[in-house]
């Protein structure tokens, strides 16, 4: 069964700083990978996922995550934070096969400062 | 604009009350999900379904049972409720096949006293 880790519980940011939040999954197969966002008090919002081709993905709100296979990660990326985007971030993956879920990390609280 | 609509967003239920948590998708997808979030854990996924009548358990199936007899709906029960299953229920809908597509309600915020 696939799984997934997430390095940082939580992130304190200054404003135009630089953002880079891990993900490592654990599966030997073909995976899909996603990151979610959670903006206080409001429900689950894709910021951009995996399915193939290009590694480097672009998502919502300037963020990018880059898939390296070898190394089984998904690292979310934001060359410049805002407050904005303080928020409780989830990286996901589900394995490419029939009868499988959607498998979360734990979380990461990003706390940005003005 | 479809949707997965889950019928309550709050919900107090007293401990050894059986408790039904309703989901229903308009979107033809044949998978569907529960999941319950919690501080510091994530989402972790209760059960799922990827057809009528069909169940898979997750990583926390202890305590609770699940419930699909139409393709749109897919019904969480807690047996008898308990404390610890005091948290905030999130149920989703996807397609089988990438890109899978999912979507999620708004949450059920049970509390069990």
């Amino acid at each position: 069964a696939q799984s997934v880790s997430q390095h940082n519980h939580h992130v304190i940011l200054s404003e135009a700083a630089s953002l880079e939040l891990g993900c490592n999954y654990s599966y030997g197969g073909t995976v899909n990978l996603f990151w979610y966002v959670q903006y206080p008090g409001q429900h689950l919002q894709l910021l951009l996922k995996y399915f193939s081709g290009d590694p480097l993905v672009k998502g919502i709100k300037g963020f990018e995550a880059e898939f390296i296979k070898s190394k089984f990660s998904f690292n979310l990326r934001k060359p410049s934070v805002q407050w904005s985007d303080t928020a409780e971030y989830f990286c996901a993956v589900i394995a490419n096969q029939a009868g499988t879920a959607l498998i979360f990390g734990k979380g990461t609280t990003l706390s940005v400062s003005s | 604009d479809v949707k997965v609509t889950q019928s309550s967003r709050y919900l107090v239920k007293r401990t050894g009350e059986k408790v039904f948590l309703e989901c229903v998708q308009d979107m033809d997808h044949e998978n569907m999900f529960w999941y319950r979030q919690d501080p510091g854990l994530g989402l972790r996924l209760i059960y799922f379904s990827y057809d009528v009548k069909m169940k898979e358990k997750g990583d926390i199936p202890e305590g609770y049972s699940v419930s699909r007899e139409k393709k749109e709906r897919f019904s969480l029960i807690l047996e008898s409720a308990s404390t610890n299953q005091t948290s905030m229920y999130l149920c989703a809908s996807s397609r089988s096949t990438a890109p899978y597509g999912y979507t999620f309600g708004s949450g059920t915020r049970l509390t069990v006293v």
